[in-house]
């Protein structure tokens, strides 16, 4: 079963860059579509992005400006960087393996979180 | 974007009650449709995918239907692990997008 663990900074200054990693666990990341998401303060969720086994990355719109997504397959991990950092970006970020079924996409399963503050 | 509007926000209900939870697209999404389940200090968990596909592992007392813009959960009978949040997530239009939550609380 693949497993998925993110890691980085609890705490990023505004302006700077947010960056985690997700390492995966029984699995290989040179497969499939790998999603990371994000959950505010007031729970409300958000899909970032996605990466394709090939190196293909898709934005949220909202996002897709600040944001990139890169995977390590050496390390069977993935990245994120979101640049520069505000306050509105403070919540839980999660990877998760993103299924696809032809125009289906869902997620599962999810890594435990990570919770970053943007603040000074 | 297509806005998924959940409700009730939140369901008081006893174990052992049914509970039937709503989630409506501002457009179509097709079957394109999931339901997740999250408790505190959790991950969501995929119940369902696909509007009626029960996930790996999850109980026959989840069951989820609708297509187009009018989706429905239920849980036939509430266990105590039960009580959490549940989030529905359309999955079929760019940017994927989630619902506001449900929380069932006990009663």
């Amino acid at each position: 079963q693949v497993q998925l663990q993110e890691s980085g900074p609890g705490l990023v200054k505004p302006s700077e860059t947010l960056s985690l990693t997700c390492a995966v666990s029984g699995g290989s990341i040179s497969s499939n579509y790998w999603s990371w998401l994000r959950q505010s303060p007031g729970k409300k969720l958000e899909w970032i992005g996605h990466i394709y086994h090939t190196g293909a990355t898709t934005y949220n719109p909202s996002l897709k400006s600040r944001v990139t997504i890169s995977m390590d397959t050496s390390k069977n991990q993935l990245s994120l960087n979101l640049t520069p950092a505000t306050a509105a970006d403070t919540a839980v970020y999660y990877c998760a393996k993103q299924r696809r079924d032809g125009f289906h996409n869902w997620f599962d399963p999810w890594g435990q979180g990570v919770l970053v503050t943007v603040s000074s | 974007e297509i806005v998924l509007t959940q409700s009730p926000a939140t369901l008081s209900l006893s174990p052992g009650e049914r509970a039937t939870l709503s989630c409506r697209a501002s457009q179509s999404v097709s079957s394109s449709l999931a339901w997740y389940q999250q408790k505190p200090g959790q991950a969501p968990r995929l119940l369902i995918s696909d509007a009626s596909s029960r996930a790996t592992g999850i109980p026959s007392r989840f069951s989820g239907s609708g297509s187009g813009t009018d989706f429905t959960l239920t849980i036939s009978s509430l266990e105590p692990e039960d009580f959490a949040v549940y989030y529905c997530q359309q999955g079929g239009n760019w940017p994927l997008t989630f619902g506001g939550g449900t929380k069932v609380e006990t009663k």
